[in-house]
């Protein structure tokens, strides 16, 4: 089955700062890669997803690329605020979105005003 | 994006007893599952819920324990059977709307499950 790792799993950054969170995943065959923003006491939050079809994705201060080749997949956060402090989670699935998604570790990024 | 309820939003329990959580969704949904996050942890799949028929399980979940309903597109149900201390977790609903596989997946706030 697939299996997804995340690195790094605590990030702490400045106020105004970029973060970048990495993913790598395992099956060939999955096609979409969700992001989640969880904040304390709350459920996941999707902020962001991709397609196998697309190399990059940006909304806003949020972006997403995708390298299929190296199987790997990143979120970059621009101009961090304090309410981006949170846990985030990379997911990955095969066979369309609303199928079973498999997890990473999560990262807990704090933003330091 | 669809509203998810969830319910109760905490209990504590004794060990032995079961709990049944309960999955409300404000329109209907092609797709629902069920997730376990353990405390500091990720999440992981425990089943999906099939309207009209029996759940699938994933590797490490049986029916006994997390028996699953969901009698309609909008609801469902998860039960705790028999409850050991080792069952404390969040367990969170998840949907996928539309009719169309290609859309997104979205959580509700979850269950926090504490056994004494």
């Amino acid at each position: 089955g697939e299996n997804v790792e995340q690195h790094p799993s605590t990030l702490s950054v400045q106020e105004g700062d970029s973060a970048v969170i990495k993913c790598t995943y395992s099956d060939s065959a999955s096609n979409y890669f969700p992001w989640y923003k969880q904040e304390l006491g709350k459920g996941p939050q999707l902020i962001i997803d991709i397609r196998s079809n697309v190399g990059e994705k940006k909304d806003q201060r949020i972006a997403v690329t995708l390298n299929k080749t190296a199987k790997h997949f990143s979120l970059h956060i621009t101009e961090t605020q304090p309410e981006d402090s949170a846990v985030y989670f990379c997911a990955a699935t095969r066979g369309g979105s609303a199928r079973q998604l498999t997890f990473g570790s999560g990262t807990q990024l704090t933003v330091l005003p | 994006s669809a509203v998810i309820s969830q319910k109760p939003s905490r209990d504590i329990c004794q060990r032995g007893t079961s709990l049944t959580i309960q999955c409300q969704v404000d329109s209907q949904v092609t797709m629902m599952f069920w997730y376990r996050q353990q405390p500091g942890q990720s999440l992981t799949l425990i089943a999906t819920a099939n309207q009209g028929s029996e759940a699938t399980y994933e590797s490490g979940f049986v029916i006994d324990k997390f028996p699953i309903s969901r009698p309609n597109l909008t609801f469902s149900t998860l039960t705790v059977s028999n409850m050991s201390p080792e069952d404390s977790s969040i367990y969170l609903c998840s949907v996928g709307t539309g009719v169309d596989s290609n859309q997104p997946q979205h959580f509700g706030d979850g269950t926090r499950l504490s056994i004494l």
